[in-house]
């Protein structure tokens, strides 16, 4: 079965760099989910999107931006970056919000 | 504000044995739901047992079942015959009834199987 797709599954970058992360949900999963887990912490809520709009916005730095496209894939974009940024970074999809969300493999941002 | 509780930051359990890892939850909305995750060291969350608020009976999957008290809120995950590939970090989550359901995670519990 087709899962969540993430890419790039490493990156590291230089502080103050700009990077973006890409997802692919499952097929016909119209719902994108962003997490955000910190080295020893719980994953913690960015950003979602439903249907090409965003439906909520939780602890995002004013720095990151995210947007479905119309192919339902999303991009997580981060600029400016900081040490405290370097993070696994998860997207899951869900098939609609009521259902379980599907969690991509993650990409493990290092900031240096 | 809803909050979810695991006061388990580590267990060990021996191989084949069952062990129940603690979650309790907080919120004040009737309708929610509550996830079990896993994550092994190489690092993917893995999505292993569900239960809907509504739901009468404990959600069973394979070797994860769930023992949802509701009055007492809280939604225990047992592991029965513990397999070595069980040693992770184990996510209780609570879906927030809000414009996107997010998912509320607690600070997770590390498992350890002994062989």
């Amino acid at each position: 079965a087709a899962g969540v797709i993430q890419s790039p599954r490493h990156l590291i970058k230089e502080k103050r760099e700009t990077a973006t992360l890409k997802c692919y949900p499952i097929p016909r999963h119209d719902t994108v989910y962003w997490y955000q887990q910190g080295p020893g912490q719980d994953p913690q809520f960015l950003i979602s999107f439903y249907e090409k709009m965003q439906s909520d916005k939780g602890s995002i730095p004013d720095r990151f931006s995210a947007q479905q496209f119309s192919d339902y894939h999303s991009e997580l974009n981060m600029s400016s970056l900081e040490l405290g940024d370097s993070a696994l970074y998860f997207c899951a999809s869900s098939p609609d919000s009521y259902n379980e969300q599907f969690f991509g493999p993650g990409t493990r941002l290092t900031v240096l | 504000a809803q909050k979810i509780t695991q006061t388990q930051p580590g267990m060990f359990v021996q191989e084949k044995e069952a062990v129940t890892l603690d979650c309790t939850y907080d919120t004040s909305d009737q309708s929610y739901g509550l996830f079990w995750y896993k994550q092994p060291s190489s690092g993917e969350m893995i999505f292993l047992i569900y239960q809907g608020s509504y739901d009468e009976q404990n959600a069973t999957e394979g070797r994860y079942s769930l023992n949802f008290q509701k009055a007492r809120k809280s939604a225990n995950l047992v592991i029965s015959a513990s397999q070595l590939g069980d040693s992770a970090m184990y996510f209780c989550a609570m879906r927030e009834m809000d414009s996107s359901y997010k998912l509320i995670f607690g600070s997770g519990t590390r498992l350890l199987v002994r062989p």
